[in-house]
């Protein structure tokens, strides 16, 4: 079975500093998928990020980038420069061969001036 | 471009009564998917719909559950009757397929369903 773990369910940055959203995953297949959403107050699912399990280098958009570290099956997402509207929960997802999204519980980030 | 758009956004039902969420996916993606987050728990996958055919309800909880997607636009999930356990966030996101790769699926704001 896939399962995604994420294991803090709250965290607290300093505005313009770095933070790292843990999450470990679980698998057998050797094809899969990683992706990052973010969920603000408002309650939509913004996605941020998507990693392939077969791609060489880590992937990176703007202030995201993931640390994706395949023998230990983890996909870390690192926030650079925190900003206010970075405020909200976030989520880790996986895709293996078929195409639904097994997720994390989440993680709620607050950015505190 | 317009984005996945549900409603309604929130919905209040008595036990027993019937709902039916709709969700409008971006225009050109063949793929559409329905989720649904519970209080406290995991975002779970319930079906997703390549055009118009179910490819794949596995996550679908029972039969009082039933979605359609005619003529491959948009999309209904009905639940009929609803039960309390059924309270949660539904979601509904798209994704498109070019030369056999599916994209990232983007999410709808969701519907807010509450039964009492």
């Amino acid at each position: 079975a896939q399962k995604i773990t994420q294991t803090q369910p709250g965290m607290f940055v300093q505005e313009k500093e770095a933070v790292t959203l843990d999450c470990t995953y679980d698998t057998s297949d050797p094809s899969y998928g990683l992706f990052w959403y973010k969920q603000p107050s408002s309650g939509e699912m913004i996605f941020l990020i998507y990693q392939g399990s077969y791609d060489q280098q880590n992937a990176t958009e703007g202030r995201y980038s993931l640390n994706f570290q395949k023998a230990r099956k983890s996909a870390n997402l690192v926030i650079s420069a925190s900003q206010l509207g970075d405020s909200a929960m976030y989520f880790c997802a996986m895709r293996n061969s078929g195409y639904a999204l097994n997720f994390g519980k989440g993680t709620s980030l607050l950015v505190t001036p | 471009e317009a984005g996945v758009t549900q409603f309604p956004s929130h919905s209040v039902i008595e036990k027993g009564q019937t709902v039916t969420l709709r969700c409008d996916p971006i225009s050109g993606h063949d793929n559409l998917y329905w989720y649904r987050r519970v209080m406290g728990k995991e975002i779970k996958f319930l079906l997703h719909f390549v055009k118009e055919s179910k490819q794949d309800e596995s996550g679908m909880p029972n039969n009082r559950f039933l979605a359609e997607r005619t003529g491959g636009t948009y999309s209904t999930l009905k639940v009929q009757p609803a039960e309390l356990e059924d309270s949660g966030v539904y979601f509904c996101a798209s994704s498109q397929t070019v030369g056999g790769i599916s994209y990232e699926q983007y999410f709808g704001p969701g519907t807010r369903l509450t039964v009492t």
